[in-house]
């Protein structure tokens, strides 16, 4: 099993659809989650990052964090073209980030 | 403020070559990590230097090495390609080595 799971896509929506993307993990000593977004041939970039359980919300984005069941998600509102993208979980451990598979998002005019 | 930067961005090698990779952390960073990213998969630690030591190491062979220089730059070497090692070799770097990492835009192996 892997230390984190992450649905590989790809997903597609229209311009202007909710996206809710989603990882889980098997760890309960992993205690910060970060969400990175990777353009095509580009290297990732750091989106949010959250800490405890509950949601945090910058502008279209919102990071929730549920430890109980081990479940992380990213929800895009409003979602452009773009934001199409790959969109990777991690969680540091040790200093070494260990990352999801990535999930594809494909966002339509 | 530079972000981190990489060198060179395509390399095309063929199996048994060697290759080095070279990264300049962010300015202001000290630590630098170093991920094997291969299509269509996340990224996978290799290593992390700091004080110009490796400090941890992911789950590679020892083809894989590296080093930090005193400017906090730093080189991953690859001895005997194989085909697998095809990859996207990203460089992130930190202030210290538990804090957020930031990436550079990667360097596209290809070995034919």
């Amino acid at each position: 099993q892997k230390e984190v799971e992450q649905d590989p896509g790809p997903l597609s929506v229209p311009e202007g659809a909710i996206v809710s993307l989603n990882c889980t993990y098997s760890n309960s000593a992993f205690q910060y989650f970060m969400w990175y977004r990777q353009y095509s041939r580009k290297g990732p970039e750091l989106l949010m990052y959250t800490y405890s359980s509950g949601n945090k919300e910058d502008g279209r984005f919102t990071a929730q964090v549920d430890k109980s069941s081990k479940y992380i998600s990213l929800f895009i509102r409003d979602s452009q073209p773009s934001d199409s993208a790959t969109y990777l979980c991690a969680t540091p451990h040790t200093g070494k980030l260990i990352f999801g598979q990535g999930t594809t998002l494909q966002v339509k005019p | 403020d530079a972000g981190v930067t990489q060198s060179p961005t395509h390399l095309i090698k063929t199996r048994g070559q060697q290759v080095t990779l070279r990264c300049s952390p962010k300015s202001g960073h000290d630590t630098v990590s170093w991920y094997q990213q291969a299509l269509g998969q996340g990224p996978q630690f290799i290593f992390q230097y700091y004080e110009e030591e490796e400090r941890q190491r992911g789950n590679f062979p020892d083809r894989f090495s590296g080093h930090q220089f005193p400017n906090y730059s730093s080189e991953l070497n690859v001895n005997a390609l194989l085909l697998g090692d095809s990859a996207l070799y990203l460089c992130a770097s930190s202030l210290g080595q538990l804090e957020t990492q930031y990436f550079g835009p990667g360097t596209r192996l290809l070995v034919l």
